[in-house]
């Protein structure tokens, strides 16, 4: 066990719909990221938060945004769902803003099935 | 940009038999590598990482991964494996930039299938 834990652990969801994914942070850490895992893409960095602001971000789609809140939990909102974006979400966090020691944990993530 | 290559979709392995895992990598500027290990319908379990210092690198469970700055290469080994091995495996780099933050770039997964 990580220390990351991610909510909910499976979303069953139709095209166009809206989905929020949450994820609390390993005690201690201030960094949050999000990667999309897919059969066609593999693993893709979408987004990192580092106590609360943005920090770096990938390739993620206008669809998506994220955000961290004071508590330091993070969320990952997904809209206009399409059959593509089915996939598995992790979350990730490290202790700081990215040191080159710092390692990423990773939760166990959000399966998302759009039908 | 940072770009990581696992050329082998899977490994086979008899238990017991040495375990080698590829991974070579193509980065500006020193390479931070790093191994994380995927079980079923589990997330993704740190292994190991390279960031300086001694090109043998010890980590969980009794792998260790090389590093060859000549080759571009992080091998993953294990020297004898066993059953509970059988996973899929990534091999990542992270973008030696501060600007870029602290992204990961991910291989595309080796799968290992260690027979009894």
């Amino acid at each position: 066990d990580s220390g990351v834990t991610q909510t909910p652990k499976h979303l069953i969801t139709a095209t166009g719909q809206r989905v929020t994914l949450r994820c609390s942070p390993r005690s201690g850490d201030l960094s949050v990221y999000w990667y999309q895992q897919s059969l066609d893409q593999g693993l893709q960095f979408l987004i990192q938060y580092y106590n609360g602001e943005e920090r770096a971000k990938g390739n993620i789609l206008e669809r998506f945004s994220a955000q961290q809140f004071p508590d330091l939990h993070s969320e990952l909102n997904l809209s206009s769902l399409e059959l593509g974006d089915s996939a598995l979400y992790f979350c990730a966090s490290s202790v700081a803003e990215g040191g080159r020691w710092e390692t990423q944990y990773f939760g166990p993530g959000t399966r998302l099935l759009v039908l | 940009a940072q770009s990581v290559a696992q050329p082998e979709d899977q490994v086979n392995v008899a238990e017991g038999n040495p375990l080698t895992v590829k991974c070579t990598y193509s980065v500006s500027g020193n390479p931070y590598l790093f191994w994380y290990v995927q079980y079923p319908n589990r997330g993704l379990q740190f292994l190991l990482k390279y960031i300086t210092g001694d090109n043998l690198v010890k980590g969980s469970y009794g792998f260790e991964a090389e590093f060859n700055k000549s080759q571009t290469s992080f091998h993953l080994k294990k020297p004898s494996a066993l059953v509970s091995d059988s996973a899929l495996y990534f091999c990542a780099v992270r973008d030696p930039i501060k600007a870029a933050g602290n992204k990961l770039t991910f291989g595309g997964g080796t799968r290992v299938l260690v027979k009894p």
